[in-house]
């Protein structure tokens, strides 16, 4: 089954700390992932995909195929960074299989 | 940059009636989209649409949902007989191509359901 593993609901940070939001995944063939952001009061956007292989706004995130992972990172949290992040999954069909999302609070 | 729009932003309708609604995706996309996103649960995946008929459908997607593309640039969810749990936020997204292609969502329209 395809599915999307997001296990923190809620992840609070002080501004210049790291930040790590996690995402499994599992889907038995060649799986495109990505991090969709949503700002308080505006739409989901697309933030990166892996095929991609960059850095946007700072943050980056690996496909580990090993262990099924895409987490998402940025080394130094800004209090801008607060959003809820939701980790998808396009298992090539179009369609897109959300995780749970992970709200990210940066503190100043 | 072009955007999807979606209207109403919000819609408050009583159980049984008939909602519709809309989407303007993106000028020069071909994949159309229906996701909802029921109050602190995550989003999920409704519909499908391409070349004028539905690709792929979720369970949630049952006979009381329907799609349609009437013209050139609207897309439409149609709701024939609205319960309270459909009470959520839909969200339209279009892309350019299926697969690898990104969606891009819109606003969203908040139904909520007395």
């Amino acid at each position: 089954a395809q599915r999307v593993t997001q296990p923190e609901k809620l992840l609070s940070v002080f501004k210049g700390a790291p930040v790590e939001l996690k995402c499994n995944y599992s889907y038995s063939g060649s799986p495109e992932l990505f991090w969709y952001v949503q700002y308080s009061r505006q739409r989901l956007q697309l933030l990166l995909r892996h095929i991609s292989r960059e850095s946007i706004k700072g943050f980056t995130a690996d496909l580990n195929k090993g262990e099924t992972s895409f987490h998402l990172k940025k080394p130094f949290a800004q209090e801008e960074d607060s959003a809820m992040y939701y980790c998808a999954l396009n298992g090539n069909t179009g369609k897109l299989i959300f995780g749970q999302g992970t709200t990210l609070q940066v503190k100043p | 940059e072009p955007e999807v729009t979606q209207t109403p932003s919000h819609q408050v309708t009583q159980m049984g009636q008939e909602v519709i609604l809309r989407c303007v995706p993106i000028s020069n996309h071909l994949y159309f989209y229906w996701y909802r996103q029921i109050l602190g649960q995550k989003v999920e995946f409704l519909v499908s649409f391409y070349n004028n008929e539905i690709s792929e459908k979720s369970e949630i997607f049952d006979d009381q949902f329907s799609v349609e593309r009437p013209d050139g640039s609207n897309f439409t969810l149609k709701i024939r007989s609205t319960k309270l749990e459909d009470s959520a936020m839909y969200f339209c997204a279009s892309s350019g191509y299926s697969g690898a292609n990104v969606l891009t969502f819109g606003a969203g329209s908040r139904l909520t359901v007395l």
